[in-house]
């Protein structure tokens, strides 16, 4: 059973298109995440939800828009691709937030290519 | 200047060895110390979790923190093949939530 999945698996697109990833958790977790790890491996936290609600938003560029339809589903939503976008997305999902850090466990990740 | 920094390697070491792998950042008010590691082509996994300054040992994994220095190590003993990935420090706040903050990853190879 995996845990948190992620569609789909590699994105290969041309500049100026859109495209979605989807996340899906079975975990039972209320907080969810996107994180962008570039190609130095730096991993960086872009959003991340509780119950459907957003609760860290950093600075990211507005053609980016994540969306939670349930608290099981963070799908992220990239407009108007540029080639600054290629790296990997990785979607996690933890506890509900809290005064301590909860583990976070993460998808297999998402690889994005914009050529 | 990323607030926390870690050496990228690659680290290459033969199998049984000691690995030191080490993290320094610069804001004081992290308490929760983490190490993620990292399979090619794979989402990060929690290895160890600390919290504040002092030692937690896991099997042949040790993490150490040392707040004054503001420094902190995880340790491999007996190293083998299948500990080779990228080993990610990560640190939170008290009442932070759970926003993490990354370090850039060490890449480790240990070698037959």
């Amino acid at each position: 059973d995996t845990a948190v999945s992620q569609t789909p698996k590699y994105l290969v697109t041309q500049m100026g298109n859109d495209k979605s990833i989807k996340c899906e958790q079975n975990l039972g977790h209320d907080t969810m995440y996107w994180y962008k790890q570039d190609s130095k491996k730096f991993l960086k936290i872009m959003f991340s939800y509780n119950n459907k609600e957003l609760i860290i938003n950093e600075t990211v560029p507005n053609r980016f828009s994540p969306k939670s339809p349930d608290k099981a589903h963070l799908n992220l939503h990239i407009n108007s691709l540029e080639l600054g976008d290629s790296a990997v997305y990785f979607c996690a999902s933890s506890q509900d937030v809290a005064a301590a850090p909860y583990e976070q466990y993460f998808g297999p990740g998402t690889r994005l290519t914009v050529t | 200047q990323k607030e926390v920094e870690q050496d990228p390697g690659p680290l290459s070491v033969p199998e049984g060895a000691i690995v030191s792998l080490n993290c320094t950042y610069s804001n004081s008010a992290f308490q929760y110390f983490m190490w993620y590691r990292q399979y090619s082509r794979k989402g990060p996994e929690l290895l160890m979790y600390t919290y504040s300054s002092g030692n937690k040992e896991d099997g042949r994994f040790t993490a150490q923190v040392d707040k004054s220095s503001k420094y902190i190590s995880l340790f491999i003993r007996d190293s083998q093949p299948s500990d080779s990935a990228t080993y990610l420090c990560a640190m939170g706040l008290t009442g932070g939530g759970n926003k993490l903050t990354f370090g850039t990853g060490t890449q480790l190879k240990v070698e037959l």
